[in-house]
């Protein structure tokens, strides 16, 4: 069974940089066919697409975030990560790492169980 | 605003028929692209109940399903349980945007 969880900073001030990890167990993260995502989710609001990638460590991000966030994959650790540059209270959220299954078309089969990032001067 | 529009509630009492719609357009479900379907209850991560449209996920009660037609999807719950009472969200590709977009999410309410 595949498990993911995410590790952050918790709470953070205006124009600093956010680090996101998350930690695969259960399966490799540079299986064929896997793609890894971040999801956020503002308190009391939906979910948004922050970005995915590929087993092979090619990146595709929202258009809407893509001048501030970037993310890799760390195979050594099994586990892929999360920056965003610059934040600000409106990037305050419960983050969420997923893997998108089979193609970036498809559906976000596993997720861990969110990390709260709190933005605040 | 969503991408993807979906009513912000619906509600139907124990043993009720409900159905939550997903309206896109021809960048992402008109497009052909599939349609997934998630759960949420407070305070933990979304569950993915349908995928690829129709396909309920191992598990999930076969009083879930799924349909899409056209621009739009949608999620029907059969006789209704008080444990369905929950956030709902669908999610689909856009070619547009070249990556995955998600409904504004609808809460049920089971009166």
């Amino acid at each position: 069974q595949l498990q993911l969880q995410e590790s952050g900073p918790g709470l953070m001030k205006p124009s600093e940089t956010l680090s996101l990890t998350c930690s695969v167990s259960g399966g490799s993260i540079t299986t064929g066919n896997n793609y890894w995502a971040w999801i956020r989710q503002p308190p009391g609001r939906g979910l948004e697409w922050i970005g995915s990638l590929s087993y092979g460590g090619n990146t595709y991000y929202n258009p809407s975030l893509k001048s501030r966030v970037s993310s890799s994959l760390d195979t050594a650790k099994n586990q892929f990560s999360l920056t965003v540059t610059s934040v600000t209270a409106a990037d305050t959220a419960v983050y969420f790492c997923a893997r998108l299954c089979c193609d970036l078309r498809g559906d976000f089969d596993y997720w861990g169980q969110g990390a709260l990032v709190t933005v605040s001067s | 605003q969503s991408v993807l529009t979906q009513p912000p509630s619906v509600s139907g009492a124990p043993g009720q028929r409900i159905t939550i719609s997903c309206t896109g357009n021809r960048s992402n479900i008109g497009a052909g692209f599939d349609v997934h379907w998630y759960q949420q209850l407070p305070g933990t991560a979304p569950k993915l109940l349908i995928y690829v449209n129709t396909n309920r996920r191992s598990g999930v009660p076969d009083r879930f399903s799924g349909s899409k037609s056209g621009t739009s999807a949608s999620l029907a719950i059969t006789g209704l349980q008080a444990e369905d009472e929950a956030h709902y969200y669908c999610q689909s590709y856009d070619s547009t945007l070249s990556g995955s977009v998600f409904g504004g999410g609808t809460k049920l309410t089971v009166l």
